[in-house]
């Protein structure tokens, strides 16, 4: 069973760096697909941030290229998410995700999900 | 950027009852690259459709997607009491590569 677990510091200060880990287990990394993160602020829908492949080639969202670097260690299957210069609008659940393109591109798993809030 | 917009915002239905959920796309989206998602309030989304029709491993089969280009739709043949929360669906292509839509809420009446 793959698993995803996002880890990192709950509250952010605004102009803030906002970083958060994913851990994967129960598939390597290494094996292939893309991973991604996606947010969604309270009370609202759903937004790609990036996705990122096991030899380091990334994708970000065009709204957010600027401030975002997503890396991968295929060491120890983990994948990580940094986002500089944050504002209160970067408050959201972060979550990080499997994408497969053997199923049209959509995405099988999903971690539980962190709620980072940016706030002084 | 593909936008894709579900309607309605909030369909209101009982048990038992039929429903449909929309999703236009302002482009094409290639290759039926659309999937479906549920998602419970305080859970993350899990995948239902992909491929615009082919139901995901676990997905009970009074799910169904329908359509092609730009005109998409879920459909829940009979409410179950667990189906009464809010669905997304998400396209790949274009710029951002990644997009949702908005969410249809499914409530009861």
């Amino acid at each position: 069973q793959v698993h995803l677990q996002e880890s990192g510091p709950g509250l952010v200060t605004p102009s803030g760096t906002l970083s958060l880990t994913c851990a994967v287990s129960g598939f390597s990394i290494s094996s292939g697909y893309w991973w991604s993160w996606v947010r969604q602020p309270p009370g609202k829908g759903l937004e790609w941030i990036g996705e990122i492949f096991r030899g380091g080639a990334a994708n970000y969202n065009p709204s957010l290229k600027s401030r975002v670097t997503i890396s991968v260690d295929t060491s120890t299957n983990h994948f990580s998410l940094t986002l500089f210069s944050v504002t209160a609008a970067d408050t959201a659940v972060y979550y990080c995700a499997r994408e497969r393109w053997d199923l049209q591109q959509s995405i099988d798993y999903w971690g539980l999900g962190t709620l980072v809030t940016v706030s002084s | 950027e593909i936008v894709l917009t579900q309607s309605p915002g909030t369909l209101s239905l009982s048990p038992g009852e039929r429903a449909t959920l929309s999703c236009r796309a302002s482009q094409s989206v290639s290759s039926s690259q659309l999937a479906w998602y549920q998602q419970k309030p305080g859970q993350a989304p899990r995948l239902l459709i992909y491929g615009a029709s082919t139901r995901a491993t676990g997905t009970p089969d009074r799910f169904s997607g329908s359509g092609s280009g730009t005109d998409f739709t879920l459909t829940i043949t009979r409410l179950e009491p667990e189906d009464f929360v809010v669905y997304y669906c998400q396209q790949y292509g274009g710029s951002p590569l990644w997009t949702f839509g908005q969410g249809t809420k499914v409530e009861i009446k």
